[in-house]
């Protein structure tokens, strides 16, 4: 059973380009987040989803876009990336009875 | 808004010693969870434990329990005969009901356990 699993592990970007982070879980959970985290600050949710087809903003939403096309999987983009960016990326599901978050192995981004 | 402090952003004890992690939380819901996550140094995050804020009995989870202080809005972690496994980051974490579970994080308190 994999749980949650994020794509890829490291990732290094240039200024200005685009890329994309997969999650996929395989538990099937209703409700699926994109948490950044930075030293000194925590865990700040970026975006969330209820379900397949809906997603929502969340503490620090700027600059991300997310979609949800398949209940499995939820992805994260970003269009132009920018230095501010650089951050480890966290994925999480949940049941919509349970409020324990699953996570993933998270992201390392570094935009140079 | 929910905010979530954890004031001591490192600390360390002696392997087999007992040490306790502070959080305090400010919110006006009634209705609540808390929860100790464990960061280790492989990334992955991990519950430790959580506490439903209309239970009065503090949760415990083997070696790991929590000071739940409702009135006051603390949520200490106290972990017993610590070992050198318990060397990690460790968050706590908000969580409104009802809602969609939006978690809302402290900044961290790395604990080194020492041998």
């Amino acid at each position: 059973n994999a749980g949650v699993t994020q794509t890829p592990k490291f990732r290094v970007l240039k200024t200005g380009q685009s890329m994309t982070l997969l999650c996929a879980q395989d538990m099937n959970h209703e409700y699926m987040y994109w948490y950044r985290q930075d030293p000194g600050m925590g865990l700040r949710l970026i975006h969330y989803s209820v379900g397949e087809g809906t997603t929502a903003k969340g503490e620090v939403p700027d600059g991300y876009n997310v979609s949800r096309l398949k209940k499995q999987n939820f992805l994260l983009g970003l269009e132009s990336a920018a230095p501010s960016q650089t951050s480890v990326y966290f994925c999480a599901s949940s049941y919509v009875t349970s409020p324990i978050q699953y996570f993933g192995a998270g992201t390392r981004l570094s935009v140079l | 808004a929910q905010t979530v402090t954890q004031s001591q952003p490192e600390m360390s004890v002696q392997e087999a010693e007992t040490v306790t992690l502070s959080c305090t939380y400010d919110t006006s819901e009634n209705n609540y969870y808390l929860f100790w996550y464990k960061q280790p140094p492989s990334r992955q995050m991990i519950l430790v434990i959580r506490q439903e804020a209309y239970k009065q009995q503090n949760a415990t989870e083997n070696r790991f329990s929590v000071n739940f202080q409702k009135a006051a809005k603390s949520f200490s972690l106290k972990i017993s005969d610590s070992q050198l496994g318990d060397t990690a980051m460790y968050f706590c974490a908000f969580m409104k009901i009802p809602g969609t579970y939006k978690y809302i994080f402290g900044t961290g308190t790395r604990l080194k356990v020492l041998a």
